[in-house]
């Protein structure tokens, strides 16, 4: 069975970019999340998605949105770029949300804004 | 404010001794999560704990859960140099929601 894939792995973007990261969740699974996770604030909770429709969303300007896909794929965007945007951001997937136990994470997508 | 607390945040230990690292949390919830993060890795799930005074065991490591005191340990058993990671705890503060507050991560360096 397949993990959590998450394209591209490594971003470079400048400031004020604006940039699209994709999740693809393990084969049945509904719900993807994202985290950000920086050295100074580690890892924070940016947004849940399940069955296309955002249940939950952390404390991150609007700058960061994301959408979820009829066959539950995830992408979030980041517009406006900062140096402080830099990151690893992670996306998780679950059958349908915590309840169900367990959340699975993709490799990661590095992004440096410059 | 909600608050995942780790301790110790750095760990440096000797093979075959045993420690145990500390997770404790501020809010009310029956659902933990240890991950492991090798460096430049993603996040590996260790153990989910479901309910008061759940226990669970994989290999050298051990993780218990007590809801009443908002208390989770990992504890680790005769150590070896593979465990060498950073382990972190994780609180779901709403439950379907997968808003998961993690703790701040405890790197351990298991030394010969």
């Amino acid at each position: 069975k397949a993990g959590v894939t998450q394209t591209p792995r490594y971003l470079i973007k400048t400031r004020g970019q604006q940039v699209t990261l994709s999740c693809s969740p393990i084969s049945g699974h509904r719900s993807v999340s994202w985290y950000q996770q920086t050295p100074g604030q580690g890892l924070q909770f940016l947004f849940e998605y399940f069955s296309e429709t955002q249940r939950n969303k952390g404390n991150f300007p609007g700058r960061f949105s994301g959408r979820q896909f009829s066959n539950s794929r995830s992408e979030m965007n980041v517009s406006t770029l900062e140096l402080g945007d830099s990151a690893l951001y992670l996306c998780a997937s679950s059958l349908a949300g915590l309840a169900t136990g367990e959340q699975f994470f993709g490799p990661g997508t590095r992004l440096t804004v410059l | 404010e909600l608050k995942v607390e780790q301790n110790p945040l750095f760990l440096s230990m000797q093979e075959g001794k045993n420690y145990t690292i500390y997770c404790n949390y501020s809010t009310t919830s029956d659902r933990l999560y240890w991950y492991r993060q090798d460096p430049g890795k993603s996040l590996e799930s260790l153990f989910v704990l479901l309910s008061n005074g759940a226990v669970k065991q994989e290999g050298r490591l051990m993780a218990s859960l007590d809801t009443k005191a908002r208390l989770s340990t990992l504890h680790i058993t005769a150590a070896v140099h593979d465990l060498s990671a950073t382990y972190f705890c994780a609180v779901d503060i709403s439950y379907n929601n997968n808003d998961m507050r993690f703790g701040a991560g405890t790197r351990l360096t298991v030394k010969p």
